[in-house]
């Protein structure tokens, strides 16, 4: 039973359009992230949410709006899609928001906009 | 700002031998460190961790080293096995905050 999935696992889409991606946890925590790794390899946190607060919003254009109906869910939508936006996003989830409570990844979104 | 490098895109190791994966860090708060292993089409995993009070964490066939004054860490595998094939990514936090930096990764490949 996966820990942390999410869907869809590949993206394909045109330049301007509005895409979702949506991300489920099951292990009762109350912290969820999406984390961006672009081609260079980097992994880097976008957004966190607790208990379906927001508390990490990092330096990420508007057009991302991340929404969580329940701490168990963390959705992200993308508006009017980019040609650097093609990435793979990757949501996590933790226990809390403790530095040492370890991060669990889903097996990421591979969006490529065209 | 990269305060989280891993010089070393890649490794290449025996099967059976050691495999020593490096990490350095520029930022004096951070206080927790970890590993995570990547393997294609997976999202990363949760490796082995270390907090600044200690210099060595091991778990199994994976140590961790932490040289604060040096401002790097390494994993060590040993021995070393194919199935340990995979990127590696550092990551550290602290400070204050929970925020994980991570590193760019290094492919480790173990030759059999």
């Amino acid at each position: 039973d996966t820990a942390v999935s999410q869907t869809p696992k590949y993206l394909v889409t045109q330049m301007g359009n509005d895409k979702s991606i949506k991300c489920e946890q099951n292990l009762g925590h109350d912290t969820m992230y999406w984390y961006k790794q672009d081609s260079k390899k980097f992994l880097k946190i976008m957004f966190s949410y607790n208990n379906k607060e927001l508390i990490i919003n990092e330096t990420v254009p508007n057009r991302f709006s991340p929404k969580s109906p329940d701490k168990a869910h963390l959705n992200l939508h993308i508006n009017s899609l980019e040609l650097g936006d093609s990435a793979v996003y990757f949501c996590a989830s933790s226990q809390d928001t403790s530095f040492q409570e370890t991060q669990y990844f889903g097996p990421g979104t591979r969006l490529l906009v065209l | 700002d990269q305060q989280v490098k891993q010089n070393s895109p890649s490794l290449s190791v025996q099967e059976g031998r050691i495999s020593i994966l490096n990490c350095d860090y520029t930022n004096s708060m951070f206080d927790y460190f970890l590993w995570y292993k990547k393997y294609p089409a997976e999202g990363p995993t949760f490796l082995i961790s270390i907090s600044s009070i200690k210099d060595k964490n091991e778990d199994g066939r994976f140590t961790v080293f932490l040289n604060k004054s040096a401002k790097h860490l390494s994993l060590h595998i040993v021995p070393s096995q194919p199935g340990d094939s995979a990127v590696y990514f550092c990551a550290a936090s602290g400070g204050g905050t929970y925020k994980y930096i991570f590193g760019t990764g290094t492919r480790l490949k173990v030759l059999a």
